[in-house]
């Protein structure tokens, strides 16, 4: 079956620190992966996009990367602060039906 | 500010009512969806517009739903003889085209308690 999953529990990290998401997927080929931010009774907001011929991309303290081998992308924020605490959410964009298939977003908690 | 915009914000109704929710997006975006998200979970797709044009249509969604975007510029989403599980976060999103970053902008969602 195809299915995404991010991690379920909260991840807590301390101020200052590196915080790592992970997105796994089985029996999809996107030719993108989206990462987006989501506040609290708030919409998405997007981050990031890689493509399936990418394997790292950055943007001011973010990092993602992307292994189709692996069927899987991570996504750092160096340096964290209490600001970037939220839920993130991955995306798969398989080019079909123009729909976006989305995990179920991982909750970060940045701690002073 | 001219990102995506909903209305209404929150939307409580009683089980058996019809509920409408409106979606205007970024202005020069041909391109709308329409999403659900329950809590703890990511958007489900629902609809997409290309313009005036419905293309696509989840077939999760029930005959209750419809949507229309009339103009090719606003949208909306009726949902008739509400049931307690259709209680979500409605969301919209639009976007000027696929052929470069695909990325959605989101509006801030409509989110329906339905009694």
């Amino acid at each position: 079956s195809q299915k995404i999953e991010q991690n379920s529990e909260a991840l807590n990290i301390q101020e200052g620190k590196t915080a790592t998401l992970t997105c796994n997927y089985t029996n999809y080929s996107p030719a993108y992966l989206q990462w987006y931010r989501q506040d609290p009774g708030r919409g998405p907001v997007f981050l990031l996009l890689i493509r399936e011929n990418e394997k790292e991309k950055r943007k001011e303290r973010l990092k993602v990367t992307f292994d189709t081998t692996l069927k899987q992308s991570l996504f750092h924020i160096t340096a964290s602060q209490p600001a970037d605490s939220a839920t993130y959410l991955c995306a798969l964009d398989i080019r079909s039906n123009y729909q976006l298939i989305w995990g179920a977003g991982t909750k970060l908690i940045i701690k002073p | 500010d001219t990102g995506v915009s909903q209305d209404p914000r929150h939307k409580i109704t009683k089980r058996g009512q019809n509920v409408t929710f409106r979606c205007d997006p970024i202005s020069e975006h041909n391109r709308l969806y329409w999403y659900r998200q329950t809590l703890g979970q990511g958007p489900e797709f629902l609809t997409y517009f290309q313009n005036e044009a419905q293309l696509e249509k989840s077939r999760l969604l029930s005959d209750r739903f419809s949507a229309e975007r009339p103009k090719g510029s606003f949208s909306t989403l009726e949902i008739q003889r509400t049931e307690q599980g259709d209680s979500a976060m409605y969301l919209c999103a639009s976007s000027p085209a696929r052929q470069n970053t695909g990325e959605l902008f989101f509006g801030e969602g409509s989110r329906l308690t339905v009694l």
